[in-house]
């Protein structure tokens, strides 16, 4: 049972234009959302989170969007750099139960070209 | 502390086999979870201690699976009769409780069962 999911597989993007990564989600009781940042021959690493609370967050480069009423979060890199080039996993908890038990999409591959 | 490590990063094994393998996570993080990643997917959920209470167990860990953290520091997976379903990448993660929205992974161990 899927219940976080990102319908795209792979995504290429020009060096300084912005990427934007999507991420469904069908269980109505996620509260809290994460991206995950995965190089080759490495672990995932954090990279920004959002609460139900809100509907956007902004780290530098990187702003996630949080839309509840469509069950859709969004990622943007604005500007695009090569060091960008990774796997992108969207992730989604619940803070009222398993608090850090979290169910992740399939992964966007993104490719930055120069 | 450099982070999160796992051992092996690689395992060949035939089926049939008994594998462990070890985690050690981030030394002042309390809760430290296991994940298990096959190709073209993200990573999915197996379990998660506190200190040395194992929490939550997901469906996907059989009765083949049984993960340890003895004194709230390091953890063992293992997987006992090994199956070739059983090749993927088992992932470790571990976090603050307070923290538990930013999980710190380690590299993983690739399994691959013959």
């Amino acid at each position: 049972d899927q219940q976080v999911k990102q319908n795209s597989p792979s995504l290429s993007v020009q060096e300084g234009r912005i990427s934007i990564l999507n991420c469904d989600y069908t269980n109505s009781m996620f509260d809290y959302f994460l991206w995950y940042k995965k190089y080759p021959a490495e672990g995932p690493t954090f990279l920004i989170s959002i609460s139900s609370i809100k509907d956007k967050n902004e780290d530098g480069r990187f702003t996630v969007f949080l839309n509840k009423s469509a069950k859709h979060l969004s990622l943007h890199i604005v500007p695009s750099q090569p060091g960008d080039s990774a796997v992108y996993f969207c992730a989604a908890s619940m803070t009222t139960d398993s608090w850090g038990k979290f169910q992740f999409g399939a992964g966007t591959q993104v490719v930055v070209t120069p | 502390d450099t982070g999160v490590s796992q051992d092996p990063r690689h395992k060949i094994t035939k089926r049939g086999q008994n594998v462990t393998f070890r985690c050690d996570p981030i030394s002042e993080h309390n809760r430290l979870y296991w994940y298990r990643q096959t190709l073209g997917q993200g990573p999915e959920f197996l379990t998660y201690f506190q200190n040395e209470a194992q929490l939550e167990k997901s469906r996907l860990l059989s009765d083949r699976f049984s993960a340890e953290r003895p004194k709230g520091s390091f953890s063992t997976l293992e997987i006992q009769r090994t199956e070739q379903g059983d090749s993927a990448m088992y992932l470790c993660a571990s976090s603050l409780m307070a923290a538990s929205y930013e999980q710190y992974f380690g590299p993983g161990t690739r399994l691959t069962v013959t």
